[in-house]
């Protein structure tokens, strides 16, 4: 069955540092996803991208964030200077279609900052 | 503010019994309504979705109803099962955002045996 795969599983990073979340979508899926859940509470919506734009993002998703889908597979989140509290549970998602479509999420990158 | 919010926060149950999760939501305009299941350090896995004309729809014991007038769903749980411990996520998507999602906080369900 297609999923979608996420690497690493976990990061450690030092604070200021630039970090790289990485993501395979399923392959017939157009549009894709960044979510994050810090320890503890819901999952907050990150950012959309389709045809290979930035559909829409949260307030979340500030200037230090930045996704790129570097060719046909991969798609990527990256943060520029990580902060303490950019601690939790990254989940990339991917969907056929768009929000009336069912979101498939990968099992994603817990990113401690440390 | 689209909003949804989920009752309980968390419930333990004995093995074989049943339960149901409550979840009501402020979305507007209303487009489908999901439940997921969250396996604590894992991605959420979807269980259930449902449009403004389904009021029921199951997947094996899991059954989910929706009330699209009072704006309601439940998840019951039938003859629940240890690996049914997990934390379930009401998520409602609306058409004024079509490409996000609005998540409950999730109820977390412990099954003990």
């Amino acid at each position: 069955e297609p999923e979608v795969t996420q690497t690493p599983s976990h990061q450690v990073t030092q604070m200021g540092q630039e970090v790289i979340l990485r993501c395979v979508p399923i392959s017939n899926h157009l549009y894709f996803y960044w979510y994050r859940q810090i320890l503890g509470q819901k999952v907050e919506f990150l950012v959309s991208f389709y045809n290979n734009e930035i559909s829409e993002k949260s307030e979340i998703f500030d200037d230090q964030f930045s996704v790129e889908r570097p060719d046909g597979s991969n798609f990527t989140l990256k943060i520029r200077s990580t902060k303490l509290e950019d601690s939790a549970m990254y989940f990339c998602a991917s969907s056929e279609q768009g929000a009336d479509t069912e979101a498939f999420f990968g099992q994603g990158t817990r990113l401690t900052v440390v | 503010k689209n909003q949804v919010e989920q009752s309980p926060q968390s419930l333990i149950i004995l093995e074989g019994k049943n339960c149901t999760l409550q979840c009501n939501y402020t979305v507007s305009p209303f487009s489908n309504l999901r439940w997921y299941k969250q396996d604590t350090g894992r991605g959420p896995v979807s269980l259930t979705i449902m449009t403004f004309s389904e009021n029921t729809k199951s997947n094996g014991r899991y059954t989910a109803t929706l009330d699209a007038d009072t704006k309601q769903s439940s998840l019951h749980i039938t003859a629940s099962q240890l690996s049914d411990s997990a934390s379930y996520i009401c998520v409602v998507s609306s058409y004024s955002n079509d490409y996000k999602l609005s998540f409950g906080a999730g109820t977390t369900v412990t099954v003990r045996a």
